[in-house]
């Protein structure tokens, strides 16, 4: 079974500095993606960023990016220069096996880390 | 562009109540559909799956059903909701002219069911 793993409940950071959110995962499946999503005040969830299995590159989106160590199990997402409206909670999702021919993939979620950024 | 709407956006429902959420996806064909929860505080459990009319798959046994009556439309419903379907309830989309696997989901805005 799938498994993904956020241990930092939350975490506190200054206004400009990087911050690094946590996420392991465990699979037995040699395909597989890791993604990140934003989740603000309102409950919205926004896609910020994706990691193939086979991908050579850590994968980068503006301000976002992901390091990521297969042989870790590890990727972690990465903020540079943090704003206040950074401010939300964070998943870390992996996908599934895709489900059936139409590609409906099913995504595990972490239990997500809430990010505070102080003035 | 394709356009996902989910509503309402709260609710409130007492105990032994029925329930229908209803969610539409716009600008795709055959979209693959999702109902997620998402508890207070913890993170999204998939609750049923479809990848076309009428064909629904449930992942976790419960007090709810879904059905997908038209090709962008998905209903979550209840006939007696319980204190524990309270929660946040997220409609997703796949599929499409999206790069399967990689965009991952576009989800809705959710609905904020409370039941008392």
């Amino acid at each position: 079974a799938q498994k993904i793993t956020q241990t930092q409940p939350g975490m506190f950071v200054q206004e400009k500095e990087a911050v690094t959110l946590d996420c392991t995962y465990d699979t037995s499946d040699p395909s597989y993606g890791l993604f990140w999503y934003k989740q603000p005040s309102s409950g919205e969830m926004i896609f910020l960023i994706y990691q193939g299995s086979y991908d050579q590159q850590n994968a980068t989106e503006g301000r976002y990016s992901l390091n990521f160590q297969k042989a870790r199990k590890s990727a972690n997402l990465v903020i540079s220069a943090s704003q206040l409206g950074d401010s939300a909670m964070y998943f870390c999702a992996m996908r599934g096996p895709v489900l059936l021919i139409q590609g409906a993939q099913k995504l595990v979620f972490g239990q997500g880390t809430r990010l505070t950024i102080n003035p | 562009s394709q356009t996902i709407h989910q509503w309402p956006a709260t609710l409130v429902q007492p105990v032994g109540s029925p329930l229908s959420l209803e969610c539409t996806v716009e600008g795709t064909s055959n979209p693959n559909l999702y109902w997620y929860r998402q508890a207070a505080g913890r993170g999204l459990q998939l609750l049923f799956y479809s990848v076309g009319i009428g064909q629904i798959s449930s992942e976790v046994p419960q007090n709810l059903s879904a059905s997908r009556p038209q090709d962008r439309q998905f209903i979550l419903s209840s006939k007696k909701l319980l204190l524990s379907d309270s929660g946040f309830y997220l409609c997703a989309w796949s599929g499409g002219r999206r790069r399967p696997g990689v965009d991952g989901y576009t989800f809705g805005s959710g609905t904020r069911l409370t039941v008392v």
